[in-house]
């Protein structure tokens, strides 16, 4: 298996309140990928990093912000939590090219209450 | 817009027949199709793949077929094994603004009944 952490695996917050998701990978891919899954959409991208600080939007960006300032780390902020972003958050990384074979984590459950 | 559309939420299957997984797509620059399964509580990981200039691709028990001018996705499980019963996501690629973009469909949960 791919050594891919995500931290944590369960959290539980207020709307209006900051989080932020953790993605650790021991590969030193180059990129990485934050995605979320809901029912009825399957995964969708929200940002992916092309190398240390070097980041991009994906389709459902808004409300989210992403840091790398090591080639092992990956951060996903929401700056204030609504309860739309309610989901299972996963990061993946892929070595080669960009979004072939993703390697994926096992997944953040995010509950904005 | 979806632009990678699995129709069926769910299937059942008896064990040891075979499984169809469907997948349509609307975005004929796609260049490439992939399968990812999914168990509860874990993050997808890949199955098969297929280049769009292709319309076979075969890895065991898998088989991948692709029929471009229908722009449709199939992914066969023969014979189903109670192991298979996950969520299958097909998903395709494409380049857009010099970047490579994947899309996901919404997902098919396959069960095996012994």
């Amino acid at each position: 298996d791919a050594g891919i952490t995500q931290s944590p695996r369960h959290k539980v917050t207020e709307t209006g309140t900051p989080v932020t998701l953790r993605c650790h990978q021991t590969e030193n891919h180059r990129y990485m990928y934050w995605y979320r899954q809901d029912p009825g959409h399957g995964l969708r991208l929200i940002h992916y990093s092309y190398g240390v600080k070097d980041t991009d939007k994906g389709e459902v960006s808004d409300g989210y912000s992403v840091s790398r300032s090591k080639t092992e780390d990956f951060l996903l902020t929401l700056e204030s939590a609504t309860s739309s972003q309610t989901s299972v958050y996963f990061c993946a990384i892929s070595e080669i090219r960009a979004n072939e074979k993703l390697f994926f984590g096992s997944g953040t459950q995010l509950s904005v209450l | 817009d979806q632009q990678v559309k699995q129709n069926s939420p769910s299937l059942s299957v008896q064990e040891g027949r075979i499984s169809i997984l469907n997948c349509d797509y609307t975005n004929s620059m796609f260049d490439y199709f992939l399968w990812y399964k999914k168990y509860p509580a874990e993050g997808p990981t890949f199955l098969i793949s297929i280049s769009s200039i292709k319309d076979k691709n075969e890895d065991g028990r898998f088989t991948v077929f692709l029929n471009k001018s229908a722009k449709h996705l199939s992914l066969h499980i023969v014979p189903s094994q109670p192991g298979d019963s996950a969520v299958y996501f097909c998903a395709a690629i494409f380049n857009s603004g010099g970047a490579q973009k994947l899309v996901f469909g919404q997902g098919t949960r396959l069960t095996i009944n012994p």
